[in-house]
């Protein structure tokens, strides 16, 4: 069965430290992982996605397949980063979430 | 349209009842997805059409639930009988491509509506 787990509900950081936020998960196959975000009165939408190993906003994402992680990761936090994040996994027919971690980054 | 749209934004309904979400997916979009996401947890999956068809309905909680996409664009979710655990967020999503080739491509989600059972 897949699984998304983000063992923190909720991460606290100040402006300019860096940040990490923690993804594991469980899945048979081989799923690919990605981070979708949500800030305050938006949609969710996509932040990044590993198959395109790219960076976001300052984010990155490394997926460590012998731990099964996939955290996400900015040096210097901004405050405009405050948001909630979910990691998720794509297998065969859909689109598999966390419960998500809501970041605040602190002036 | 410019994105996914759904309507209601907000519904409140009386327990028992009958109540229909809609999804306006974006134009061309052959993949669209129904998440519910309650309160203090991540989006959880319901059902994934591919054009007109269901092709994974093994996130519908029971047989109350229901979903449709007769033209291959806008769905509707159905919720029979409605419970006060039903209420939630139901949130819409569409993306180009579908199923295993998810990989490659992005997922855009509507607002949601807020669906409130009292």
């Amino acid at each position: 069965a897949q699984r998304v787990t983000q063992p923190e509900k909720l991460l606290s950081v100040f402006k300019g430290a860096p940040v990490e936020l923690k993804c594991n998960y469980s899945y048979s196959g081989s799923p690919e992982l990605f981070w979708y975000v949500q800030y305050s009165r938006q949609r969710l939408q996509l932040l990044l996605r590993h198959i395109s190993r790219e960076s976001i906003k300052g984010f990155t994402a490394d997926l460590n397949k012998g731990e099964t992680s996939f955290h996400l990761k900015k040096p210097f936090a901004q405050e405009e980063d405050s948001a909630m994040y979910y990691c998720a996994l794509t297998g065969a027919n859909n689109l598999f979430f966390g419960t998500g971690t809501r970041l605040t980054v602190i002036p | 349209g410019a994105g996914v749209s759904q309507t209601p934004s907000n519904k409140v309904t009386e327990k028992g009842k009958y109540v229909e979400l809609r999804c306006d997916p974006i134009s061309g979009h052959t993949a669209l997805y129904w998440y519910r996401q309650s309160l203090g947890q991540g989006p959880e999956f319901l059902i994934y059409f591919q054009g007109t068809g269901a092709a994974d309905d093994s996130g519908l909680p029971n047989d109350r639930f229901f979903a449709v996409r007769p033209e291959g664009s806008v769905s509707t979710l159905k919720i029979q009988r409605t419970e006060r655990g039903d209420s939630a967020v139901y949130l819409c999503a569409s993306s180009l491509l579908g199923g295993y080739r998810m990989m490659n491509t992005e997922a855009f989600f509507g607002q949601g509506t807020r669906l409130t059972v009292v």
